[in-house]
């Protein structure tokens, strides 16, 4: 059965305090690992996609990684309005055109 | 282009009562989607279209749930006989067929049953 762990669940961090976020994964056939960032009360806003080990991807102060057992979210430099809660999704060979989402980080980056 | 837009935001409705929820998707997507988040969990998938197919259903859909999308633009969601555990965000979201990338979520529809 798929799986997708995301750890921790909440962090708080000083602004200015780098720090990563960590989505781990036991699937069958990862065809796609996504992140979303999703402020209380809205829908999930997409951020990136990864396809294979070894891919990264930026945006401004957020960077994706992948390898594959895990896929991690660094964030540099944060600053408050990068608080939010961060999820974690996969695609593969079982879930077909649905994603499986992790139960996500919450972020709260104090001035 | 608005993104994908959900109706109503928040619903607050008796139990047993039906209600609907309506998802208007990006323009030219031609697939869509239905999710459920309850708080502090990932969103959950329910159902997804191709067009004004039907082409999957999570085994969490009770028959009590249905979904349509008409001529393949906008899509109703529809709870019958809505129980307390229905109470959770319902979340549409709409890409392409060939889209690289996630999709593109709508903001939700809060739905309490009280």
């Amino acid at each position: 059965e798929d799986q997708v762990t995301q750890s921790p669940e909440a962090l708080r961090l000083q602004e200015g305090e780098s720090s990563s976020l960590n989505c781990s994964y036991t699937v069958s056939g990862l065809r796609g690992l996504f992140w979303y960032r999703q402020d209380p009360g809205k829908g999930p806003e997409f951020l990136f996609t990864l396809y294979s080990a070894g891919e990264e991807k930026e945006k401004e102060r957020l960077k994706a990684t992948l390898t594959k057992k895990e896929s991690f979210l660094h964030i540099t430099a944060p600053k408050p309005e990068d608080s939010a809660t961060y999820l974690c999704a996969v695609q593969t060979q079982n879930t077909g055109n649905q994603f499986y989402f992790g139960t996500g980080t919450s972020l709260t980056v104090i001035p | 282009d608005t993104g994908v837009s959900q109706d109503p935001r928040h619903k607050i409705t008796k139990r047993g009562q039906n209600v609907t929820f309506r998802c208007d998707p990006i323009s030219e997507h031609n697939r869509l989607y239905w999710y459920r988040q309850t708080l502090g969990q990932g969103p959950e998938f329910l159902t997804y279209f191709q067009n004004e197919a039907q082409l999957e259903k999570s085994r969490l859909l009770s028959d009590r749930f249905s979904a349509e999308r008409p001529k393949g633009s906008f899509s109703t969601l529809e709870i019958q006989r809505t129980e307390q555990g229905d109470s959770a965000m319902y979340l549409c979201a709409s890409s392409l067929v060939l889209q690289v990338g996630g999709y593109t979520f709508g903001s939700g529809t809060r739905l309490t049953v009280v």
